[in-house]
């Protein structure tokens, strides 16, 4: 069964205070790997795909990487309007859902 | 482009009610998700459509769910009897291309809460 895992749960972060989020995975033939954020009652918006180790996407401050077990997001200095959750979700093997981890709850401060 | 939508945004009802929740998937899109999110369990993939035909529910938790699809603009996640325990955040989401890894566009979500 494919699992997602993230970490830390929640994150405190100062404006300008760069940091990383971390999803690990564990799947049987990854096709894929999402990154997605979801603002308080909305639903989780894309942000990025990575599909294969070694790959790398960037978009404003968010940058997403990708090895054979894990993925990071790094947020360089982050501003107030960066603070969501952030979910990272697989799709494997022949399967076309998405598996979700939990999430991290970032929170940056003014 | 409205993206996908979803009604009621928030349902509040008793137990043993029926609940029926909508979704109207973006258009030309092939694949059609139902997930459920709580604090505890996070997302939860339910069902999931394929040109209108259902692909796999094993994440419908109990006979009491049921979900259709009667054409591509349409779908419905429906709880007969609903318990407590349902509680959650019902989301639709749809994709052009789910087997090749595409993303899933979200709705906002239908927030239900029983009594």
């Amino acid at each position: 069964e494919d699992q997602v895992t993230q970490s830390p749960e929640a994150l405190r972060l100062q404006e300008g205070e760069s940091s990383s989020l971390n999803c690990s995975y564990t799947v049987s033939g990854l096709r894929g790997l999402f990154w997605y954020r979801q603002d308080p009652g909305k639903g989780p918006e894309f942000l990025f795909t990575l599909y294969s180790a070694g790959e790398e996407k960037e978009k404003e401050r968010l940058k997403a990487t990708l090895t054979k077990k894990e993925s990071f997001l790094h947020i360089t200095a982050p501003k107030p309007e960066d603070s969501a959750t952030y979910l990272c979700a697989v799709s494997a093997g022949a399967n076309s859902k998405l598996t979700f981890g939990k999430g991290i709850t970032l929170s940056v401060r003014p | 482009d409205a993206g996908v939508i979803q009604s009621p945004r928030h349902e509040v009802t008793e137990m043993g009610q029926e609940v029926t929740l909508r979704c109207k998937p973006i258009s030309g899109h092939d694949y059609l998700f139902w997930y459920r999110q709580t604090m505890m369990r996070g997302l939860e993939l339910l069902i999931y459509f394929n040109n209108n035909v259902p692909i796999d529910d094993s994440g419908m938790p109990e006979d009491r769910f049921s979900a259709k699809m009667p054409n591509a603009s349409f779908s419905t996640l429906k709880i007969q009897p609903s318990e407590p325990r349902d509680s959650a955040v019902y989301f639709c989401a749809s994709s052009p291309r789910a087997r090749d890894g595409s993303p899933l566009h979200f709705g906002n979500g239908t927030r239900l809460t029983v009594t």
